[in-house]
């Protein structure tokens, strides 16, 4: 079954830490995967995608197929990077559809 | 300024009560969803479309319906609340020529008393 882990609810660091959220899949075709984010009181926004090889906010993320994982990568945390971020993979047969998964806070300490 | 639009933003109503979310987008997107999301939770598919007149059922069973007979309108109508369907709902539309990126609503915060 298609599915997508992010084993840590919550993610603290202090600004100018690395950070890294962690994402996991399991889908047995070739993945389409994907970061949304959700600031504090706005609506769930794409952040990246991982077709795209971009960097957005200073955000990247590889796709490693070996470990099946799609990690969310910042060098330097900044406060307004505290939100709700998600992972999302793409299901491209009978469905299509972005599967999410459960989302992991990241608070940015001052 | 094109968006997509849900109203009401929260509900608070009476079991028993018939109800209906609106989603509404003036993207020209082909696609629309409904996703149902708990506190702490990850984001469920309850309904799809493809298009006009095109309506699919999602993973997560639901007793809510759904129509599509415009494009750019995609209610999602309880008739009869109960307790259990207190959640947020949350609409998204894409386009099928684009690389699958969903544009989302606000989010309707539904209680059920």
């Amino acid at each position: 079954a298609q599915r997508v882990t992010q084993p840590e609810k919550l993610l603290s660091v202090f600004k100018g830490a690395p950070v890294e959220l962690k994402c996991n899949y399991s889908y047995s075709g070739s993945p389409e995967l994907f970061w949304y984010v959700q600031y504090s009181r706005q609506r769930l926004q794409l952040l990246l995608r991982h077709i795209s090889r971009e960097s957005i906010k200073g955000f990247t993320a590889d796709l490693n197929k070996g470990e099946t994982s799609f990690h969310l990568k910042k060098p330097f945390a900044q406060e307004e990077d505290s939100a709700m971020y998600y992972c999302a993979l793409y299901r491209s047969y009978n469905t299509d559809k972005l599967i999410f998964g459960t989302g992991t806070r990241l608070q940015v300490f001052p | 300024e094109a968006d997509i639009y849900q109203t009401p933003r929260y509900l608070v109503i009476g079991t028993g009560k018939k109800i209906t979310l609106e989603c509404s987008q003036t993207m020209g997107h082909d696609k629309m969803y409904w996703y149902q999301q708990d506190p702490g939770m990850e984001l469920h598919l309850i309904h799809y479309s493809y298009g006009v007149n095109s309506t699919e059922k999602g993973d997560l069973s639901s007793e809510s319906t759904v129509s599509r007979i415009r494009t750019e309108h995609f209610p999602l109508t309880l008739e009869s609340a109960r307790p259990s369907h207190t959640s947020q709902y949350l609409c998204a539309s894409s386009q099928s020529t684009d690389n699958y990126g969903y544009t989302f609503g606000s989010g309707t915060r539904l209680t059920v008393v």
